[in-house]
């Protein structure tokens, strides 16, 4: 089956880096999407990527390994307002998207 | 810019009574979706349309259905409700070209509570 694992939550303190992991099984795979989502909100598109390698976006970076079926999304000098829970999500080869359960990051002063 | 627009925010519904979760988008998207959102699981799709007139099963379509008569609009419909779809429901649009997904935009969500 597919599926897509990451962890429930994490907690990281103001001004540091957190890498939040996300590894994923998939029938094909047409590229892995990262997501924001605020409580009680909608979610926002962070990041895509579909080779392998690191993609940089301001504070944020997302990273891929196809070969290992793994990415993760680094989040650097953490402010508060980056407390949201983060969602990876897998494109099979019929392009859907499979979605995680999310992480939930919990920022600290 | 509106974006997205989902009706109504929140609503209460008396099992078996018939819902219509409204989607209008203005940013002539030619493609739908309808995700439902439970705490500890990801999104699952309810429904799809890749294009205005055709419309697709995704994970979970039982219970409910959709329509797509032009661009803008694409309503989910839940014709006799069960507690089971308590859920937050959130309506996303992409600008898709044939074979892939772009990035999806999403409304604010739709909190359906089933008694």
């Amino acid at each position: 089956g597919q599926n897509i694992d990451q962890p429930t939550e994490m907690t990281a303190t103001e001004g540091a880096i957190v890498q939040i992991n996300c590894t994923y099984q998939t029938s094909g795979f047409n590229g892995l999407f990262w997501y924001q989502q605020h409580a009680g909100e909608a979610p926002t598109f962070l990041s895509y990527n579909v080779l392998d390698g690191l993609e940089e976006k301001g504070r944020f970076s997302s990273f891929l390994s196809r070969s290992k079926g793994y990415s993760y999304l680094l989040l650097k000098e953490l402010q508060m307002k980056d407390s949201a829970s983060y969602l990876c999500a897998a494109l099979d080869s019929n392009y859907q998207l499979i979605w995680g359960a999310g992480t939930k990051l919990i920022i600290k002063p | 810019t509106a974006g997205i627009t989902q009706a109504p925010t929140s609503q209460i519904l008396a099992a078996g009574r018939s819902m219509t979760l409204r989607c209008t988008q203005d940013m002539r998207h030619n493609a739908m979706y309808w995700y439902r959102q439970d705490l500890g699981l990801g999104l699952r799709l309810i429904h799809y349309s890749n294009t205005a007139g055709t419309t697709g099963k995704g994970e979970v379509p039982d219970g409910y259905s959709v329509s797509r008569a032009n661009t803008d609009d694409f309503p989910l419909t839940l014709a006799s409700a069960v507690p089971s779809q308590t859920s937050v429901y959130f309506c996303a649009s992409s600008d898709s070209t044939s074979g892939g997904t772009g990035e999806l935009f999403f409304g604010e969500g739709s909190r359906l509570t089933v008694l």
